[in-house]
């Protein structure tokens, strides 16, 4: 069983739709809750980051974490064409070295 | 204020040659970190260093891979007789001195491809 899991997709939705990307994660000792989005052949961008249980909204961005669950979940409201990205979920490892562990990323796609 | 920057982005090694990619951390930044992405897989860690010192190596293969940040000059990943499983995009992050190490910023990568 991987550490954390994200559906692959893709992911189509209509422009102004409200996205729901999601992770799934094992580790009960993960804390901090990182979201990246990459663009085809870029580096990931950080997005936001969450620390424990709890919401964090950040313009048309929210990070919502359920550690009762060991879910997580990022919402775009009002998604634009230049959303179309592959949004990864990062967790801290326990012991705190740096050590990011990712989810497999989630393609998503904004249609005009 | 320049991003994290790699160099070069795009390198052609053939099998057995070896390869050097190159991480300058954003100005501020002394903590490096290298992650490998493979095709249709998700970022893997690899390793994290400050100068001079390598904090974690979990994630290196055991062998033909190793990396450096020296005092001065940029972090070196180097991968020594190369083959075809080497081709992935290989990137660098770095998070702010004394700062929280969750917090990482990642460069444009280096795309190796091995022939």
């Amino acid at each position: 069983q991987k550490e954390v899991e994200q559906d692959p997709g893709p992911l189509s939705v209509p422009e102004g739709a409200i996205v729901s990307l999601n992770c799934t994660y094992s580790n009960s000792a993960f804390q901090y809750f990182m979201w990246y989005r990459q663009y085809s052949r870029k580096g990931p961008e950080l997005l936001m980051y969450t620390y424990s249980s709890g919401n964090k909204e950040d313009g048309r961005f929210t990070a919502q974490v359920d550690k009762s669950s060991k879910y997580i979940s990022l919402f775009i409201r009002d998604s634009q064409p230049s959303d179309s990205a592959t949004y990864l979920c990062a967790m801290i490892a326990p012991s705190n070295t740096g050590k990011l562990i990712f989810g497999q990323g989630t393609t998503l796609q904004v249609k005009p | 204020n320049a991003g994290v920057m790699q160099n070069p982005r795009h390198l052609v090694r053939r099998r057995g040659q070896e390869a050097r990619l190159r991480c300058s951390p954003m100005k501020g930044h002394s903590h490096v970190y290298w992650y490998r992405q493979l095709p249709e897989e998700g970022l893997k860690f690899m390793v994290y260093l400050q100068k001079e010192n390598i904090i974690d190596e979990s994630g290196m293969p055991k062998e033909r891979f190793s990396a450096e940040f020296p005092k001065e000059g940029p972090s070196i990943l180097r991968i020594q007789q190369v083959v075809r499983g080497d081709s992935a995009a290989y990137f660098c992050a770095s998070s702010p001195s004394g700062g929280p190490t969750y917090e990482q910023y990642f460069g444009p990568g280096t795309r190796l491809t091995v022939t």
